[in-house]
């Protein structure tokens, strides 16, 4: 069975600063794997994917993530972090051969000034 | 141009009443599925459609019906609503399974 792991369930950084995010998957083969943000009171966007090919991936607002086989990771990554980045991550996981992701429980992102 | 819609947004009910909350996407995609998001945050799917046929059916109590009129449409029909339904339902659809899913904005319910 696939699942998804976020060890940090809240992370508080420095307008700025460079952030990196958490995410652990278990699977057997390569899986799909997505980051999704959630800003309060809206629904999810997604922010990269990766299936296959280059293990970085670029996504939008200036994130990035990178696939990591051998430690079964795919942390999200942002160089310099900007107050509005101030949401709710997601990272999700499917197989090829199925029909849905699942979800881990979320990292919370406070952006101090 | 909203891709995934879902109404009403916000949704305030008693004990016992049946409610509907209805979704709509204008993107093409084929699959449509809905999630639970509890007050932990945490995403749970409930159902998903392919073309107007149910391929996903979790574990959920059976005064959930979700119903596809067409693949551009999933609505959510729930029964005999309780305290412990409250939670924001999401909508999402997708064409290819990795390309990832678009979700609606979502269904704010609380049962009181």
């Amino acid at each position: 069975a696939q699942s998804v792991t976020q060890p940090d369930i809240h992370i508080t950084v420095s307008e700025g600063a460079s952030l990196e995010l958490r995410c652990n998957y278990s699977y057997g083969a390569t899986p799909y794997l997505f980051w999704y943000v959630q800003s309060p009171g809206q629904g999810l966007q997604l922010l990269l994917k990766y299936f296959s090919g280059d293990t970085l991936v670029q996504g939008i607002k200036g994130f990035e993530a990178e696939f990591k086989r051998s430690q079964s990771s795919f942390n999200l990554r942002k160089p310099s972090v900007h107050w509005s980045d101030a949401a709710e991550y997601f990272c999700a996981v499917g197989a090829s051969t199925g029909n849905q992701f699942y979800f881990g429980t979320g990292t919370s992102l406070t952006v101090i000034p | 141009d909203t891709a995934v819609s879902q109404t009403p947004k916000y949704l305030v009910t008693q004990m016992g009443n049946d409610k509907s909350i209805k979704c709509e996407q204008n993107l093409g995609h084929d699959t449509m599925y809905w999630y639970k998001q509890d007050s932990k945050k945490f995403l749970k799917i409930m159902f998903s459609y392919n073309n107007k046929e149910l391929i996903i059916n979790e574990t959920v109590p059976n005064r959930f019906s979700p119903k596809s009129p067409d693949k551009a449409h999933l609505n959510l029909h729930i029964n005999s609503l309780e305290l412990g339904d409250s939670a924001v339902y999401f909508c999402a659809s997708s064409q290819l399974h990795r390309a990832g899913y678009t979700f609606g904005s979502g269904t704010r319910l609380t049962v009181v």
